[in-house]
């Protein structure tokens, strides 16, 4: 049981340069998530998927798509990169219990963007 | 989405009780009161969640007041090893699940 994993764990990409971040999850979990982390900030929330097939933004979806592929694995697609999106990006996915939504997060993808 | 306050930091020395409180204001009635832990370079990790009252879990405990537009974590006898930063999030009720989170309280422990 891996819980939640990202890949790459390291990215350098210039700018105008497209890239897709990979998350997946092996806990059957229906709810995912993408948050980017800025350096001495709190996550913001990127885009969020309540299911297989549905997608919702979140704060800061501008510059970013996402695709729930299958219940495992939700990708966050940069189109044309640019040095604002310069952060570590988390990947999340929850479980429904009695008390609400708990997260399991990824160990982060940290991106560069020159 | 519910908005949450916390102070930007604290500073406790080893052994001590550390209680981090959080405002949140304008909860829902379905939200629950979740706290998450960050270390440098890593993900955030689930700490404790709760509803109502009391919850003590082997690690933290949450209290919440009868109003629940506040809350708070309390850590007993931190260690070295509790210094990171907490996050106080609201949400997660049906319809709600997008948890949004603060910009946390930063913990240090002083030896």
């Amino acid at each position: 049981n891996a819980g939640v994993t990202q890949t790459p764990k390291f990215q350098v990409l210039k700018t105008g340069q497209s890239m897709t971040l990979q998350c997946a999850q092996d806990m059957n979990h229906n709810s995912m998530y993408w948050y980017r982390q800025d350096p001495g900030m709190g996550l913001r929330l990127i885009y969020y998927s309540a299911s297989e097939g549905t997608t919702d933004k979140g704060e800061v979806p501008n510059g970013y798509n996402v695709s729930r592929l299958n219940k495992r694995e939700f990708s966050l697609r940069l189109e044309s990169a640019a040095p604002s999106q310069t952060s570590v990006y988390f990947c999340a996915s929850s479980a429904r219990t009695q008390r609400g939504e708990t997260q399991y997060f990824g160990p982060g993808t940290r991106l560069l963007v020159l | 989405l519910a908005k949450t306050t916390q102070p930007i930091s604290m500073d406790s020395y080893e052994g001590q009780e550390v209680n981090i409180t959080c405002s949140h204001n304008n909860i829902a009635t379905n939200d629950y009161i979740t706290w998450y832990q960050q270390f440098p370079s890593q993900g955030p990790r689930f700490i404790i969640q709760g509803y109502k009252t009391k919850v003590t879990n082997e690690v933290a405990s949450l209290f919440i007041p009868a109003d629940r537009k506040s809350s708070t974590l309390s850590l007993p006898r931190v260690s070295l090893s509790d210094t990171a930063v907490y996050y106080c999030l609201v949400g997660g009720s049906f319809g709600n699940e997008k948890l949004t989170f603060g910009t946390g309280t930063r913990l240090t422990i002083i030896p």
